[in-house]
């Protein structure tokens, strides 16, 4: 079965420095999502990304974040001072088509982020 | 803002009895998702459901969504270990199709 991939797996990172998390979505897929996990609490919406723009971001997606389609694979995360309260899990997702036609969202594995 | 509320937060079984969690939306929703998310893992689509009054079943899972397509439910029949996970329902947000809302979570402990 086809899967979103991301890397890295585990990243520990002081506050303030810049973290770039990169995922590849699975290959036909055509929206692609971040969201985050904070230990213990529930999935939170970051940002989607459609036609290499961002289509929809929360109010946790604020000036420090920022996502990029490099090339015709990745789909980075760059937070670029990170704070304390970024720690967390961040999943990348990504879908063939959006929620309203049954099209299925795949997570991949997601990559923890330590900030010390 | 629009919430999505899951009940109970956690739930205790012995193996072989039933379970059943609860998702409340504060907006109708044009469809529900239901997530397992295993212990250190990530979410892991299991369904959605886009009909009022809809019922759909997975082997020993039964997933409703209401009449007025403001709440949900994931059932599960005699509960295995197998089924230990945190279980989230999550719908689209108000007027957009690429945002999901996610419930708490309900988190499932079995014991053998």
């Amino acid at each position: 079965e086809p899967e979103v991939t991301q890397t890295p797996s585990h990243q520990v990172t002081q506050m303030g420095q810049e973290v770039i998390l990169r995922c590849v979505p699975i290959s036909n897929h055509l929206y692609f999502y971040w969201y985050r996990q904070i230990l213990g609490q529930k999935v939170e919406f970051l940002v989607s990304f459609y036609n290499n723009e961002i289509s929809e971001k929360s109010e946790i997606f604020d000036d420090q974040f920022s996502v990029e389609r490099p090339d015709g694979s990745n789909f980075t995360l760059k937070i670029r001072s990170t704070k304390l309260e970024d720690s967390a899990m961040y999943f990348c997702a990504s879908s063939v088509g959006g929620f309203y036609s049954g099209n299925t969202i795949y997570f991949g594995e997601g990559s923890w982020l330590t900030v010390v | 803002g629009q919430q999505v509320m899951q009940i109970p937060q956690y739930q205790h079984v012995q193996e072989g009895e039933d379970f059943t969690t609860y998702c409340n939306s504060s907006t109708t929703l044009s469809n529900i998702q239901w997530y397992k998310q295993r212990p250190g893992g990530h979410p892991v689509f299991l369904i959605q459901l886009v009909k009022s009054g809809e019922v759909k079943k997975q082997k020993r899972l039964t997933f409703q969504f209401g009449e007025a397509k403001k709440n949900s439910s994931l059932h599960i029949t005699a509960t295995q270990t197998t089924d230990v996970g945190t279980y989230f329902c999550a719908g689209p947000g108000a007027g957009n199709n690429r945002k999901l809302i996610w419930g708490l979570g309900t988190s499932l402990a079995v014991n053998p």
